[in-house]
C-alpha cells in the first residue's frame, strides 16, 4: 500500500526566507506524486505533481519539488516565501484501484506560517 | 482552470436528520468523483470513488448505507448522509477527474462543513 510522511506539521519561516516542506513516501511501484496546497475554507489546489518524468518538478506560486528516488523524498521548496504563502500543504501519492480509479493518499499535513 | 462546486458550504443539522450534499463540475465532464472527509487539524481520507452511472466504491470502514453517493450524470455526484449523528460532523471535499488515467488531476470542491447537533 502507498503511503505518505510528512515531516514537521507546523513550519515557520521568514518572509523572503527559503521554504521547505518534506515529504518521504513508501511505493511498491513507481509513485505519481503530488503537492496540494489548501488555503482557510478553501478545497486543495494542485501546486504541482511528478509523474515519472523530470526528477525536478516546477509548480505555482514558485514552488518546485525534487523526486529522489534513493531518499524515497518528494519535499517541496520555494527560494523566498511570501506572505501570501501561508497555508496548509498536503503532499499526496495515486496509486490505480482494482477499478482502474486513481486514489489519492495523503499526507498529515504541514501547516505553514510566514513571520512578517 | 477546471472549477469543482460544492452546495452547501455550511449544514448544520439535528441528530437522526439526512443531509445531502452536491458536488458539480461546472466546466468539464467527471467521469470518475471523489468523496473525502477531513476531521480537524487531520488530512483527507478517501471514502469512496463513484464513476457516472455506476455504484460507488467505498473504502473499508465507511458504511455504504450511511453514506449514500449518486453520480446520476457526468457533472454531478451526490452525497447523503443518512442519520446524521455527531460524530459524522467534519469537512466533507469532493474531487473529480476527466479521465482514468491516473495522472489525471483532482480537482477539489471548496469543502462543505458539516455540524450535527
Amino acid at each position: 500500500a502507498q503511503s505518505v510522511t510528512q515531516l514537521g506539521s507546523h513550519v515557520s519561516v521568514s518572509e523572503g526566507a527559503l521554504v521547505l516542506l518534506r515529504c518521504n513516501y513508501s511505493s511498491s511501484v513507481p509513485p505519481y506524486l503530488f503537492w496540494y496546497v489548501q488555503y482557510p475554507n478553501q478545497g486543495l489546489q494542485l501546486l504541482l505533481k511528478y509523474t515519472s518524468a523530470a526528477t525536478l518538478v516546477k509548480g505555482i506560486n514558485g514552488f518546485e519539488a525534487e523526486f529522489k528516488k534513493s531518499e524515497t523524498s518528494f519535499h517541496l521548496t520555494k527560494p523566498s516565501a511570501h506572505m501570501s504563502d501561508a497555508a496548509e500543504y498536503f503532499c499526496a501519492v495515486s496509486d490505480l484501484d482494482n477499478f482502474g480509479n486513481e486514489k489519492l493518499t495523503f499526507g498529515t499535513g504541514t501547516r505553514l506560517t510566514i513571520i512578517p | 482552470g477546471a472549477v469543482v462546486s460544492q452546495h452547501p458550504s455550511w449544514v448544520i443539522c439535528k441528530s437522526g436528520t439526512s443531509v445531502k450534499i452536491e458536488c458539480r463540475s461546472l466546466d468539464f465532464q467527471a467521469t470518475t468523483m471523489f468523496w473525502y472527509r477531513q476531521f480537524p487539524k487531520q488530512s483527507l481520507m478517501l471514502m469512496a470513488t463513484s464513476n457516472e452511472g455506476s455504484k460507488a466504491t467505498y473504502e473499508q470502514g465507511v458504511e455504504k448505507d450511511k453514506f449514500l453517493i449518486n453520480h446520476a450524470s457526468l457533472t454531478l455526484s451526490t452525497l447523503t448522509v443518512t442519520s446524521a449523528h455527531p460524530e459524522d460532523s467534519s469537512f466533507y471535499i469532493c474531487s473529480a477527474t476527466p479521465g482514468h488515467q491516473n495522472t489525471d488531476t483532482q480537482y477539489f470542491g471548496p469543502g462543505t462543513r458539516l455540524t450535527v447537533l
